[in-house]
């Protein structure tokens, strides 16, 4: 099945700062990968998503890069706000459903 | 207008006991899961239906029984409730199985 490792597993910034996740994936055939942000308290909210026929894809201050050759995939975050502040999950999937990387603690400092 | 929505947000029972969480989506989608977040927040499939059939039963003790009346209903009855069930439960669907999942608030279930 699909392993999907992400690092780091915390990650501090200040505030305007950028922060960069990264993620791999095991399984050649996955093709779909989203990002989810997590408030305390609160369900996964899905931010950002890319397919695997397209290397880049931006939403405002949120970017994600995909590089299927080396099976890994980032979030970029630029202009960081504490707001921000939240855990961070990547995920993979093919043609089953979607395998989660461990999550990400991003805090960030004003 | 919640888009899925699952009751209860919070369940404290006892050892043995047996509970339900329902779960409701009103996205029109086809596929609905449960995953189930430990307390190191590491999210984990537990099980996924599409149009009410179960397409993963993930290595999950048969105590967890999901339950699709229709495809915008998805409940999970556990019973004989154990101290290592305690954690977040988590409702989500999707469109297909292929593309992104929308999450309920979560049932934190603690057993005692």
């Amino acid at each position: 099945g699909e392993n999907v490792e992400q690092h780091p597993s915390t990650l501090s910034v200040q505030e305007g700062d950028s922060a960069v996740i990264k993620c791999t994936y095991s399984d050649s055939a996955s093709n779909y990968f989203p990002w989810y942000k997590q408030e305390l308290g609160k369900g996964p909210q899905l931010i950002i998503d890319i397919r695997s026929n397209v290397g880049e894809k931006k939403d405002q201050r949120i970017a994600v890069t995909l590089n299927k050759t080396a099976k890994h995939f980032s979030l970029h975050i630029t202009e960081t706000q504490p707001e921000d502040s939240a855990v961070y999950f990547c995920a993979a999937s093919g043609y089953s459903t979607l395998t989660f990387g461990k999550g990400t603690m991003l805090l960030v400092s004003p | 207008d919640t888009a899925v929505s699952q009751t209860p947000k919070y369940l404290v029972t006892q050892m043995g006991n047996d509970k339900s969480i329902k779960c409701e989506q009103n996205l029109g989608h086809d596929t609905m899961y449960w995953y189930k977040q430990d307390s190191k927040k590491f999210l984990k499939i537990m099980f996924s239906y599409n149009n009410k059939e179960l397409i993963i039963n993930e290595t999950v003790p048969n105590r967890f029984s999901p339950k699709s009346p229709d495809k915008a209903h998805l409940n999970l009855h556990i019973n004989s409730l154990e101290l290592g069930d305690s954690a977040v439960y988590f409702c989500a669907s999707s469109p297909t199985d292929l593309s992104g999942a929308f999450f309920g608030q979560g049932t934190r279930l603690t057993v005692v």
